[in-house]
């Protein structure tokens, strides 16, 4: 089955910085790759996403960037604020129709240092 | 962004006793998605829903757990037998983009 890895599980970065956040996935057939940003005590929420047929997408300070050859997915953030700081997670998922099994990445804790 | 409410916010239950964890998609999605999270750790896909029936259910989705969609808006997720194990955040997610509920924490004592 699919497995996804993410790189690093914690991050701490200056306000102002860029932050980076890598994931890996081992069945090529996923298509699908959400990010999900899940502050302390509160529900994921879906931030940006990127499907297979695609390369990047951007939206506004957050970018996806996909590698379909290499299996593996980055989320970017510029100029980072305090209100970015949460845990991030990265999702795989494959099939042409919805409702197929997301797989997520143990994620990322991301700290934006005032 | 589509509202998924869930209830109860809380639920805490004695080992071997069964719960039933509630879902209520605002919108009129077809998908639904039950997830689970221990504390500090990452989400894991349980089951999907889609028109009335299990699309795909993961290896935690075993005997102990069902799902169903009584009244064609709640969407339920059943744990019987409690084990102490079983105590995480529930998340409910309907629509294809997935929008999270805001999860019922489940206490097994």
């Amino acid at each position: 089955g699919e497995n996804v890895e993410q790189h690093p599980s914690t991050l701490s970065v200056q306000e102002g910085d860029s932050a980076v956040i890598k994931c890996t996935y081992s069945d090529s057939a996923s298509n699908y790759f959400p990010w999900y940003k899940q502050e302390l005590g509160k529900r994921p929420q879906l931030i940006i996403d990127i499907r297979s047929n695609v390369g990047e997408k951007k939206d506004q300070r957050i970018a996806v960037t996909l590698n379909k050859t290499a299996k593996h997915f980055s989320l970017h953030i510029t100029e980072t604020q305090p209100e970015d700081s949460a845990v991030y997670f990265c999702a795989a998922s494959f099939g042409d129709n919805y409702g197929q099994n997301f797989v997520f990445g143990p994620g990322t804790r991301l700290s934006v240092l005032p | 962004e589509p509202e998924v409410t869930q209830t109860p916010s809380h639920q805490v239950t004695q080992m071997g006793q069964e719960v039933i964890l509630r879902c209520v998609p605002i919108s009129n999605h077809l998908y639904f998605y039950w997830y689970r999270q221990i504390l500090g750790q990452k989400v894991e896909f349980l089951v999907s829903f889609y028109n009335n029936e299990i699309s795909e259910k993961s290896e935690i989705f075993d005997d102990q757990f069902s799902v169903e969609r009584p009244d064609g808006s709640n969407f339920t997720l059943k744990i019987r037998s409690t084990k102490l194990e079983d105590s995480a955040m529930y998340f409910c997610a309907a629509g294809a983009e997935q929008y999270f509920g805001p999860g019922t924490r489940l206490t097994v004592t």
